[in-house]
């Protein structure tokens, strides 16, 4: 069985700050890929950033960037320069290869960025 | 620009009614998923669809059961509504066989069973 683990329920931050979201992934798959997807108090879910588990560099979406430890089964999201409209709920997610069609997500962490 | 829309963004229902909450997307996509969101548990996948016709079972799906008649329809019911499926529920579809494209999801439907 697949599990994700996002240990930090609240975040808080000073805007223009650099922040880190931890998120773990438990899996027996060779094959798997993960997701962070951001929602705003709007509701509406956002991706923003995916990494395969045979990509060999950490992927990056403008002010986004995975920073994926394999062997730590770790795959942390980077936010630099935080913004007043960074502050959501952000979800870690992960597809493996067996029902490689759906999403297993994790609990969330609230991010508040301050001015 | 994609889109997938859901019917509403607030709903309130007695226990025991028939509840249907709809979900349609205009981007030709096979796949159709249902998941609930309650705090502390992030999103739990109650049913999916891979095809017109076709579904499977998620991780939680006892109450619930879905439809799919239209490949841009996907429709979850509550048989009989119970104050336990008071939560917020998201529809997402996805491009088929893609493993690294990502779910486009739905504004979500708050409901709350009284």
């Amino acid at each position: 069985a697949q599990k994700i683990t996002q240990t930090q329920p609240g975040m808080f931050v000073q805007e223009k700050e650099a922040v880190t979201l931890d998120c773990t992934y438990d899996t027996s798959d060779q094959s798997y890929g993960l997701f962070w997807y951001k929602q705003p108090s709007s509701g509406e879910m956002i991706f923003l950033i995916y990494q395969g588990s045979y990509d060999e560099q950490n992927a990056t979406e403008g002010r986004y960037s995975l920073n994926f430890q394999k062997a730590r089964k770790s795959a942390n999201l980077v936010i630099s320069a935080s913004q007043l409209g960074d502050s959501a709920m952000y979800f870690c997610a992960m597809r493996g290869l067996q029902g490689a069609q759906k999403l297993v997500f994790g609990q969330g962490t609230r991010l508040t960025i301050n001015p | 620009d994609v889109k997938v829309t859901q019917s509403s963004r607030y709903l309130v229902k007695r226990t025991g009614e028939k509840v249907f909450l709809e979900c349609v997307q205009d981007m030709d996509h096979e796949n159709m998923f249902w998941y609930r969101q309650d705090p502390g548990l992030g999103l739990r996948l109650i049913y999916f669809s891979y095809d017109v016709k076709m579904k499977e079972k998620g991780d939680i799906p006892e109450g619930y059961s879905v439809s799919r008649e239209k490949k841009e329809r996907f429709s979850l019911i509550l048989e009989s509504a119970s104050t336990n499926q008071t939560s917020m529920y998201l529809c997402a579809s996805k491009i088929f066989g893609v493993s690294y494209n990502e779910q486009f999801f739905g504004p979500g439907t708050r409901l709350t069973v009284l």
